[in-house]
């Protein structure tokens, strides 16, 4: 079966340090990756997307993710974390067929910087 | 440009009512999808429709929910005879016809059943 996960509930980190948000799926054949965050009562809004080629991904608001085939990884990272970067962190896989994406999320990951 | 415009932001119904919940695609964005999100979880996928078409109703309760994207107006997601599992959040998004764009996410409707 198709599943995403995020093994962490939350992630604590200082303001300035690096953050590591990670996600492991298990998809089979070649699957479209995403992140996405979501602030209180908001909706979801894109990071960032791997489809092909380089494995370093780069998205919105200093986000990358790495996406590791071998181990079936796309963990999100940011170099220097923001206090604005405090929300939750969604990362959904989709096996496209048929011209369109059905996306299947992991359960989350709150990101709490603190000053 | 607008992007996908949900309402209402809040719902409120008893049970045994009907609700509905209506969604607007980003302007050139044929392609709708409908997630339910339920407290503390991810989302899940119920529902994924073209103009006038369901093309994938996978994760749809087979009871009292049904979906719809007509021709002329919003997408709508109707949920008959609600029930408190049905209390959630409702998010729609859409996306261009490549199944490599990213969905845009509306701001959902919370639904919650007294």
């Amino acid at each position: 079966a198709q599943s995403v996960a995020q093994p962490e509930d939350q992630v604590n980190v200082a303001e300035g340090n690096p953050l590591t948000v990670k996600c492991t799926y298990s998809v089979s054949g070649n699957p479209y990756l995403f992140w996405y965050v979501q602030y209180p009562n908001r909706g979801l809004q894109f990071l960032l997307k791997y489809i092909t080629g380089d494995n370093l991904v780069k998205g919105s608001y200093g986000f990358e993710a790495e996406f590791n085939k071998s181990q079936t990884s796309f963990h999100l990272k940011k170099p220097s974390a923001l206090v604005s970067d405090s929300a939750l962190y969604f990362c959904a896989v989709s096996y496209p067929s048929g011209g369109y994406n059905k996306l299947i999320f992991g359960a989350g990951t709150r990101l709490a910087v603190h000053p | 440009n607008a992007g996908v415009m949900q309402n209402p932001r809040h719902l409120v119904r008893r049970r045994g009512q009907e609700a509905r919940l209506r969604c607007s695609p980003v302007k050139g964005h044929s392609h709708v999808y409908w997630y339910r999100q339920l407290p503390e979880e991810g989302l899940k996928f119920m529902v994924y429709l073209q103009k006038e078409n369901i093309i994938d109703e996978s994760g749809m309760p087979k009871e009292r929910f049904s979906a719809e994207f007509p021709k002329e107006g919003p997408s709508i997601l109707r949920i008959q005879q609600v029930v408190r599992g049905d209390s959630a959040a409702y998010f729609c998004a859409s996306s261009l016809r490549d199944s490599d764009q990213p969905q845009h996410f509306g701001d959902g409707t919370r639904l919650s059943i007294l």
